[in-house]
C-alpha cells in the first residue's frame, strides 16, 4: 500500500518563499508528482521527480530523497495566485495510478 | 482545443436515480481514468482503463459502471444514487506503456455531483 503525508495547511506573505513537504511510504516506487488545484478547478501538472535531486522550473522547483521517502515542492517569488491546493502523488511501477496525498491548501496573503 | 472534457459539469439529482457523466480526450492518449474527490478534497483513484480495457478497479461498489467505447472516451454510469455520492468526479488521461516512461495525467474539468 501506500502512506503520503503532507501538512494541511500553509500561509505566506506575497513575495516569499514557501517549502511545501511530503513524506512517503510505499511498496514500490515509479515517480512522484506535484499537482496545483485552485478551488473548483482541475488538479494540474506541476512537477515531476523519478531520481534523487532537484527539478526546478521557473519559479517552482521540487525536490526527491528516494532513501528518505521525501519529496518538497518550494514556491519562490509568491505570488497571489498561487494561493491553491497542492497535491503530492506517487506512482507505484507497472500499470498503475497516482495514489495521492490529502493535499496543502496555500494561502499567499498580500 | 486539446483537453479532457467531461459533461455535465454540475449534476444534481434525487437518492436512488441513476446519472451518467460523459469524458472524452483528443489528447491521443491510451489511458483514461476516474477519480474521485470528497468534501475533504481528498482525490482518489477509481478506475482506470488502457485501450479500452479495465487495468484498476479501487474497490468501487458495482453501482460504479464504467464504460469505454474507445480509447478517447470514457464514461461512468452510477445506478441507485446515494448520499455518500456527492463528490466532485474528475476524469483523467496520460500515454502509458507498460515498462516505459511514466507519463502525466492530464484532468478534465469535474463533475460536481450533488444527491438530494
Amino acid at each position: 500500500g501506500q502512506n503520503i503525508d503532507q501538512p494541511t495547511e500553509m500561509t505566506a506573505t506575497e513575495g516569499a518563499i514557501v517549502q511545501i513537504n511530503c513524506t512517503y511510504q510505499t511498496s514500490g516506487f515509479n515517480g512522484l508528482f506535484w499537482y496545483q488545484q485552485h478551488a473548483g478547478e482541475a488538479p494540474t501538472f506541476l512537477s515531476y521527480n523519478v531520481l534523487d535531486g532537484l527539478e526546478e522550473k521557473g519559479r517552482f522547483s521540487s525536490f526527491l530523497s528516494r532513501s528518505k521517502g521525501y519529496s518538497y515542492l518550494l514556491l519562490k517569488e509568491l505570488q497571489m495566485k498561487d494561493s491553491a491546493s497542492y497535491l503530492c502523488a506517487v506512482r507505484a511501477p507497472g500499470y498503475s495510478t497516482l495514489t495521492f496525498g490529502k493535499g496543502t491548501m496555500l494561502l499567499v496573503s498580500p | 482545443d486539446t483537453a479532457v472534457s467531461q459533461t455535465p459539469k454540475y449534476l444534481v439529482t434525487q437518492m436512488g436515480n441513476d446519472k451518467s457523466i460523459k469524458c472524452e480526450q483528443n489528447l491521443g492518449h491510451d489511458t483514461m481514468y476516474w477519480y474521485k474527490q470528497d468534501s475533504k478534497k481528498f482525490l482518489k483513484i477509481m478506475f482506470s482503463y488502457n485501450n479500452k480495457e479495465l487495468i484498476i478497479n479501487e474497490t468501487v461498489p458495482n453501482r460504479f459502471s464504467p464504460k469505454s467505447p474507445d480509447k478517447a472516451h470514457l464514461n461512468l454510469h452510477i445506478n441507485s444514487l446515494e448520499l455518500g455520492d456527492s463528490a466532485v468526479y474528475f476524469c483523467a488521461s496520460s500515454q502509458e506503456r507498460w515498462g516505459g516512461p511514466v507519463n502525466t495525467q492530464y484532468f478534465g474539468p469535474g463533475t460536481r455531483l450533488t444527491v438530494l
